[in-house]
């Protein structure tokens, strides 16, 4: 079984929508994280949590906000979803410091009409 | 926001090639550097993370270099393999940050 499992691994959505995008992993891990990928941009990081208690805002994080349930879930969600928001997601996890390798999840394409 | 910069963007080249890539990053407050394999419909994975001046780590064919005083890194592979076809990004963390991602090098090698 995998370590990082994202839900659902595709959607298309309508401008407006409410979407949650969901992270689960088993190693584990302290740390976990939201990225973007957009083409010729890179991943851009939209949230990160260093424990249950702890949500920063990354570089992206206008119009989205995230929700860490316990230690081995944290979720995406776009409030009210906009074309814009079309992109690749990804959850990734890491262990405590700097010098944590990230271990990424499958990704989730998310297609906002 | 603290750019890392990858160069070249993309490369094509002949198996048995060697190659190199590099990735610039803000020197303050260094923490580490990461370097990631992101193959195509898969997810990126790890290969390297340096944290000293001067580390050098290996992995099979490839390698890579770190000069934290300046602020860059080298990624080498030797003898490209097909199989080496993906994207490689590499990204930096500063004063205790996330990591910061460069924008990647795709590299892509034929037989």
């Amino acid at each position: 079984d995998a370590d990082v499992t994202q839900t659902p691994r595709n959607r298309i959505t309508k401008t407006g929508k409410r979407i949650m995008l969901e992270c689960s992993q088993t190693k584990g891990h302290d740390r976990m994280y939201w990225y973007r990928q957009d083409p010729g941009l890179g991943l851009r990081l939209i949230y990160y949590s260093f424990d249950v208690k702890d949500i920063n805002k990354g570089e992206i994080s206008d119009g989205y906000s995230v929700s860490r349930q316990a230690q081995a879930k944290f979720s995406l969600s776009l409030e009210s979803a906009i074309p814009n928001q079309t992109a690749l997601y990804f959850c990734a996890t890491s262990g405590q410091g700097a010098i944590g390798e990230q271990f990424f999840g499958p990704g989730t394409r998310l297609t906002v009409l | 926001i603290l750019n890392v910069e990858q160069s070249p963007q993309s490369l094509h080249v002949q198996e048995g090639d060697s190659t190199n890539f590099t990735c610039s990053f803000p020197s303050s407050n260094f923490y580490a550097l990461h370097w990631y394999r992101w193959e195509t419909a898969k997810s990126p994975e790890a290969l390297f993370v340096m944290t000293l001046n001067g580390d050098e780590k290996k992995k099979g064919r490839i390698s890579a270099t770190l000069n934290t005083k300046e602020g860059y890194s080298y990624l080498y592979i030797k003898g490209s393999q097909p199989e080496d076809s993906a994207t490689y990004l590499c990204a930096s963390i500063n004063s205790g940050y996330a990591l910061n991602f460069g924008k990647g090098t795709s590299l892509l090698v034929t037989p």
